[in-house]
């Protein structure tokens, strides 16, 4: 079976500093990993994938993952925080469950604050 | 490209009542459908997905049902809706393979009175 944690459930930051937004996973296959965005009464927003390749990964608006198999991480970072980054962020693990059909685990998700 | 459409964007109805919200997608064929419920402050809850017309698989036992109709069309239902039927729903769509990330509508705030 595979889970994802999401460490905090409410991280706040100053504007201009380091985001960082952690997720643990256990899979027993190789994982494909995915960090969604979602703002106040909007939908879920693909910021970035794992899949296979390089373990850095980049994705929109500036934001970047990298995944540490050795510590099942999946960490998302954005080296300096703007406003309009508040937002809850979900990390999730994709897993099979039969034929063609793949569905994701999600985190629980982690509510971002950026202070002015 | 690919769009997905979901409504009504929200939605107030009586305890008792039914429910229709439907989903569509549009720029890709044979595509797996989701239906998702998030519950204030619980995350993200699978409810049904479909990997083919007239194919629904249940996640969790409820009060709700779920019908694909036509390839593109995902809809959900009840006959007869409870209070803990409010929350926010979303309707995903991906291609069927695991590398695939879904892809999500813009939800469908439900409120029960």
């Amino acid at each position: 079976a595979q889970s994802v944690t999401q460490l905090g459930s409410h991280v706040s930051v100053s504007e201009g500093a380091l985001v960082l937004l952690r997720c643990n996973y256990s899979s027993s296959v190789p994982p494909y990993l995915f960090w969604y965005v979602q703002y106040p009464n909007q939908g879920l927003q693909l910021l970035l994938k794992y899949t296979t390749g390089a373990t850095l990964v980049k994705g929109i608006n500036g934001f970047e993952a990298e995944f540490k198999k050795s510590e099942t991480s999946f960490h998302l970072t954005k080296p300096s925080a703007h406003m309009s980054d508040a937002a809850e962020y979900f990390c999730a693990v994709s897993r099979n469950s039969g034929g063609s059909n793949y569905k994701l685990t999600f985190g629980k998700g982690t509510l971002l604050t950026v202070n002015p | 490209s690919q769009t997905i459409h979901q409504w009504p964007a929200t939605l107030v109805q009586p305890v008792g009542s039914p429910l229709s919200l439907e989903c569509t997608v549009e720029g890709t064929s044979n595509p797996n459908l989701y239906w998702y419920r998030q519950a204030a402050g619980r995350g993200l809850q699978l409810l049904f997905y479909s990997v083919g017309i007239g194919q629904i698989s249940s996640e969790v036992p409820q009060n709700l049902s779920a019908s694909r109709p036509q390839d593109r069309q995902f809809i959900l239902s009840s006959k007869k809706l409870l209070l803990s039927d409010s929350g926010f729903y979303l309707c995903a769509w991906s291609a069927g393979t695991s590398n695939q990330p879904q892809h999500f509508g813009d939800g469908t705030r439900l409120s029960i009175l």
